[in-house]
């Protein structure tokens, strides 16, 4: 089975801009959770997406977004870019039963200058 | 809530020797419990889990991890390292439902002297 994909591997982007990263879960998962890695904070949880659903989401600006597809694709955007928002970026995906376990993609690498 | 300590940063062992990486959590009911790696510039990759049943549970690349509830603490330990397990090792712990988001320690960084 594919692992977990995620396009591009490496964005640099400026200040203000906007960015959508892409991420394709593991074949017949339909969890999918956004996480941004830092340095500074570690890895932080962004949102989940079950079923084209938004089903937690963790302590972020509304400048992070999300959507999930009917395929269990799921999109992430950034809009109005910051500095600070120059990260890995990893997608993780799972069944979405109770005691499953997520499979992580590895990351897209923002760099915001 | 539940929290996620990794106590040690940094651990720098040598190469054949025996490694021990320390995780202790804090939930209230029986959590679910992970240790995945990440090497440099690449995602995570899941070593072994706990859910119920043995306490000492068995993982890939030769690892092996001990849910101890008295102690609220689920160690990893390898018996001989190798130079490729140089990497950083994050512990989780989650709960029962559909819907738990695990919580991740901040992460120990392992260095392998030859």
């Amino acid at each position: 089975k594919a692992g977990v994909t995620q396009t591009p591997r490496y964005l640099i982007k400026t200040r203000g801009q906007q960015v959508t990263l892409s991420c394709s879960p593991i074949s017949g998962h339909r969890s999918v959770s956004w996480y941004q890695q830092t340095p500074g904070q570690g890895l932080q949880f962004l949102f989940e997406y079950f079923s084209e659903t938004q089903r937690n989401k963790g302590n972020f600006p509304g400048r992070f977004s999300g959507r999930q597809f009917s395929n269990s694709r799921s999109e992430m955007n950034v809009s109005t870019l910051e500095l600070g928002d120059s990260a890995l970026y990893l997608c993780a995906s799972r069944t979405g039963g109770a005691g499953d376990t997520q499979y992580f993609g590895p990351g897209t690498r923002l760099t915001v200058l | 809530a539940q929290s996620v300590t990794q106590p040690d940063i940094h651990i720098t062992v040598s190469e054949g020797a025996s490694l021990e990486l320390r995780c202790n959590y804090s939930y209230g009911a029986t959590p679910y419990l992970f240790w995945y790696v990440q090497s440099p510039g690449q995602g995570l990759q899941l070593l072994l889990k706990y859910f119920s049943g043995d306490t000492l549970v068995q993982g890939i690349k030769g690892f092996e991890a001990e849910f101890k509830r008295s102690q609220s603490s689920f160690n990893l330990r390898k018996p001989s390292v190798h130079w490729s397990d140089a990497a950083e090792y994050f512990c989780a712990v989650g709960e029962a439902g559909g819907s738990y988001i695990p919580t991740f320690g901040r992460g120990t960084s392992l260095i392998v002297h030859p």
